[in-house]
């Protein structure tokens, strides 16, 4: 099956300054590639979300990025508020079928 | 347009019990996938329901097992409850099995003792 790994698993940064996640995945099948925001005591949030037929989308201050010959997709957050704060999974799936998710990346933002 | 809700929000159980889990899906959507996320993981796959039948099943034993009603909404049942199924159970809604976005629910954490 799919093998997602994500990097890395704590982040720290200044306010302001950018945050950049990465993630692998092993099944080139793989179309649909979502990043989902989770705050304590609540479930995951979709923040962005990317299509194996598009390398790179962008939502304001998000954007999400994808090499299908690597197979490789990263998030990137600029000018990051502390309310940016939580962790942060990324998924693979095939369309319609499971997601697999990343180990989670857990960003702090330093006001 | 009220999101995906989850019921109970905690639960404590102790082991050898049987628990049930509730969700109701996002308003209009018509398919519900369940989660285990662990503490500190990232959410496993236990299975998906459309159509009032499970189409998909991830690693997990037949002590887990669900349902969907016809209004979509979706119970997820554990039977025989071990230490190690202490975690947060998530429900996700999507439209129609080939639609790609899932929404998730605030979860259900449950506590075996």
């Amino acid at each position: 099956g799919e093998n997602v790994e994500q990097h890395p698993s704590t982040l720290s940064v200044q306010e302001g300054d950018s945050a950049v996640i990465k993630c692998t995945y092993s099944d080139s099948a793989s179309n649909y590639f979502p990043w989902y925001k989770q705050e304590l005591g609540k479930g995951p949030q979709l923040i962005i979300d990317i299509r194996s037929n598009v390398g790179e989308k962008k939502d304001q201050r998000i954007a999400v990025t994808l090499n299908k010959t690597a197979k490789h997709f990263s998030l990137h957050i600029t000018e990051t508020q502390p309310e940016d704060s939580a962790v942060y999974f990324c998924a693979a799936s095939i369309a319609g079928n499971q997601f697999y998710f990343g180990t989670g990346t857990s960003l702090t933002v330093i006001p | 347009d009220a999101g995906v809700t989850q019921s109970p929000t905690h639960l404590i159980k102790t082991r050898g019990q049987q628990v049930t889990l509730r969700c109701s899906p996002k308003s209009g959507h018509d398919t519900v996938s369940w989660y285990q996320q662990a503490l500190g993981q990232g959410p496993q796959f236990i299975f998906q329901y459309y159509e009032e039948e499970e189409r998909q099943r991830g690693n997990f034993p037949d002590r887990f097992s669900g349902h969907q009603f016809p209004n979509y909404s979706s119970e997820l049942n554990v039977n025989a409850l071990l230490l190690g199924d202490s975690a947060l159970y998530l429900c996700a809604s999507s439209l129609g099995r080939l639609r790609v976005e899932a929404f998730f629910g605030q979860g259900t954490r449950l506590t075996v003792v």
